[in-house]
């Protein structure tokens, strides 16, 4: 069936350091999603790429969708303690029947070390 | 503030017992969503409606029961045919099924098995 593999699954850093999440899918995707879960709450959209090697950023957060719409990555520059949660990667598989189903990864569990 | 309220927020079920987990929103989202979230694991989908009085089974809907009367309410009634339901459920809502919907969460229901 249609996966969203996400890597890595867990990522300890020290504060100041850099962080990136992988996603890959088995299927063209329409779009790439990315939510943030901090611990004991719930998904917070962050971001929607749709374009063929978009690149979108967002102060210290750099998305990127690649060449083949497969995958898609997030990058935190030096990262801060503020950063600390899971983040979903969620694509739309091609063709979707015109339904919004999306496909979650599993998240990366970001922790970081002050 | 428009938002997503699900309740409870904590619920145990005993055995052979039916549980019914809320959620309304006043987004004026016309679509809606159930999600599953299991530790380590992705969101995946329970059942998701598009519209008032109709709904479609998602990727894990044995077990589970929906209904769609109002479109501010979408209740999830977890059966006791549901023989693993310890777990954390989100609702979702998006303002349509077209694939370029973000969608907004609610706090969540953590269930629990007595």
């Amino acid at each position: 069936g249609q996966q969203v593999m996400q890597i890595p699954q867990y990522q300890h850093v020290q504060e100041g350091e850099d962080f990136t999440t992988y996603c890959n899918s088995s299927t063209t995707l329409s779009n790439i999603q990315w939510y943030k879960q901090r611990p004991g709450g719930h998904p917070v959209f962050l971001i929607q790429l749709v374009k063929s090697g978009e690149v979108k950023k967002q102060k210290r957060l750099t998305f990127q969708f690649g060449e083949a719409k497969k995958n898609s990555s997030l990058h935190i520059t030096a990262t801060q303690t503020t950063d600390v949660g899971t983040y979903f990667c969620a694509g739309t598989p091609t063709p979707s029947g015109g339904y919004n189903k999306l496909i979650f990864g599993a998240g990366t569990r970001l922790a970081v070390h002050p | 503030d428009g938002g997503i309220t699900q309740s409870p927020k904590y619920l145990f079920r005993k055995e052979g017992q039916n549980v019914t987990l809320s959620c309304e929103q006043n987004l004026n989202h016309d679509a809606m969503y159930w999600y599953r979230q299991d530790p380590g694991q992705g969101l995946r989908l329970i059942y998701y409606s598009q519209i008032v009085n109709d709904f479609q089974k998602g990727d894990i809907a044995e077990g589970y029961s929906v209904s769609r009367e109002k479109k501010e309410s979408f209740p999830l009634t977890v059966t006791s045919a549901q023989k693993n339901p310890t777990a954390f459920y989100l609702c979702a809502s998006s303002p349509g099924t077209g694939v370029w919907q973000p969608q907004h969460f609610g706090d969540g229901t953590r269930l629990s098995i007595l």
